[in-house]
């Protein structure tokens, strides 16, 4: 079957770096996207990675090893406002995109 | 960059009642329209994926009669719940995709549907 495994809750100090796994088994790969979603809100686009290596947009960082079937999402400085779910998304050889379950991240003053 | 709307951004309804979704790209013409539905803590599940003019694809597990999709353009998609019980009471998001590889997904705000 397929499977996307990522921790259920992480929390973090504001200002500090936080660093979200994600672990996927997936029939084919054709990418793996990271979505944020703030409670109540639909998820929005953070990244796409398709080849090996770390994407850096900003405050935000995504890697992938596709030979591990791993990625990581890496927040840093950050802000009250990057409080949310954190979705990690893998696309399937038919283009369908396996979802997980997301990730809670609470940030501390 | 794309932009995805949804109407209505919340609807309460009696149980028994059928309620319809829109489901609009507006700046960009989608190949592919997705629907989700999302309970509360829980992560999106995929109930359906439309092309314009074709008969939508239901995920396992998801009735095609109660679930009524209908997409009749490149911009508009509806999802019509019929006879509405308070267990389909649940967050429902569309989301667009352009061209064959689906490489981004544009996701609309979301639709919060209450059935009393």
């Amino acid at each position: 079957g397929q499977n996307i495994d990522q921790p259920t809750e992480m929390t973090a100090t504001e200002g500090a770096i936080v660093q979200i796994n994600c672990t996927y088994q997936t029939s084919g790969f054709n990418g793996l996207f990271w979505y944020q979603q703030h409670a109540g809100e639909a998820p929005t686009f953070l990244s796409y990675n398709v080849l090996d290596g770390l994407e850096e947009k900003g405050r935000f960082s995504s890697f992938l090893s596709r030979s591990k079937g791993y990625s990581y999402l890496l927040l840093k400085e950050l802000q009250m406002k990057d409080s949310a779910s954190y979705l990690c998304a893998v696309m399937d050889s038919n283009y369908q995109l396996i979802w997980g379950a997301g990730t809670k991240l609470i940030i501390k003053p | 960059g794309a932009v995805v709307s949804q109407h209505p951004s919340w609807v309460i309804c009696k149980s028994g009642t059928s309620v319809k979704i829109e489901c609009r790209s507006l700046d960009f013409q989608a190949t592919t329209m997705f629907w989700y539905r999302q309970f509360p803590k829980q992560s999106l599940m995929l109930m359906a994926t439309s092309n314009e003019g074709s008969k939508a694809t239901y995920e396992q597990g998801v009735e095609k009669d109660k679930f009524l999709i209908n997409h009749a353009s490149l911009t508009l998609s509806t999802l019509t719940v019929t006879s509405a019980h308070p267990e389909d009471s649940s967050f429902y998001i569309c989301s667009a995709s352009v061209g064959q590889d689906y490489n981004e997904q544009f996701f609309g705000p979301g639709t919060r549907l209450t059935v009393l």
